[in-house]
């Protein structure tokens, strides 16, 4: 089974309007932490946005926000006002486990947002 | 501040050779870890080297070795390069902070 799943291969979507990215992900560890990273065409990946799996309260940075549902396993990404440098491809990635940070990530497929003027 | 360093930037080879990449951590990690992104794909992670010892590895073949340097920069060697292997090679580092700084990747070519 897939650990992180991202259903939305593509999306569009015009300037100035919020955008929601989906991801699922499946664990059986108590401890673990989601991540978001953009990858603009140039290929480094940007980290965005981190969440706990303790943390009690939904990450928000900046114009970024994880929508973080536990017992859906779920954790969206929110992007307000959305511009058109945010056009690249998102991807979700799991850390498993209590590494201090510094355990392989396993990611999604991504999706590939095209922020339209 | 510099931040992850990745060379070369674009490196062309064919099937059987063999390949090394170089990868420099921000400054103030100690840990290195290698992902492999295949085209239209997510990274996958091969390992991770910290105190100059590989502490984690993923599902890649022995082809695939590294090697961290009293100074935490890092190697990434793959033997007998096979077509499959073509991908961009990211590199990032972290300390004790939960957050992974990445390069800006190798564009491996096997032919």
């Amino acid at each position: 089974a897939q650990k992180i799943t991202q259903t939305q291969p593509g999306m569009f979507v015009q300037e100035k309007e919020a955008v929601t990215l989906d991801c699922t992900y499946d664990t059986s560890d108590q401890s673990y932490g989601l991540f978001w990273y953009k990858q603009p065409s140039s290929g480094e990946m940007i980290f965005l946005i981190y969440q706990g799996s303790y943390d009690e309260q939904n990450a928000t940075e900046g114009r970024y926000s994880l929508n973080f549902q536990k017992a859906r396993k779920s954790a969206n990404l929110v992007i307000s006002a959305s511009q058109l440098g945010d056009s690249a491809m998102y991807f979700c990635a799991m850390r498993e486990g209590m590494g201090g940070g510094a355990d392989g990530l396993t990611f999604g497929k991504g999706t590939h947002l095209i922020i339209q003027p | 501040d510099a931040g992850v360093t990745q060379s070369p930037t674009h490196l062309i080879k064919t099937r059987g050779q063999q390949v090394t990449l170089r990868c420099s951590p921000k400054s103030g990690h100690d840990t290195v870890s290698w992902y492999q992104q295949a085209l239209g794909q997510g990274p996958q992670f091969i390992f991770q080297y910290y105190e100059e010892e590989e502490r984690q590895r993923g599902n890649f073949p022995d082809r695939f070795s590294g090697h961290q340097f009293p100074n935490y920069s890092s190697e990434l060697n793959v033997n007998a390069l096979l077509l499959g292997d073509s991908a961009l090679y990211l590199c990032a580092s972290s300390s004790l902070a939960a957050r992974l700084y990445f390069g800006p990747g190798t564009r491996l070519t096997v032919l």
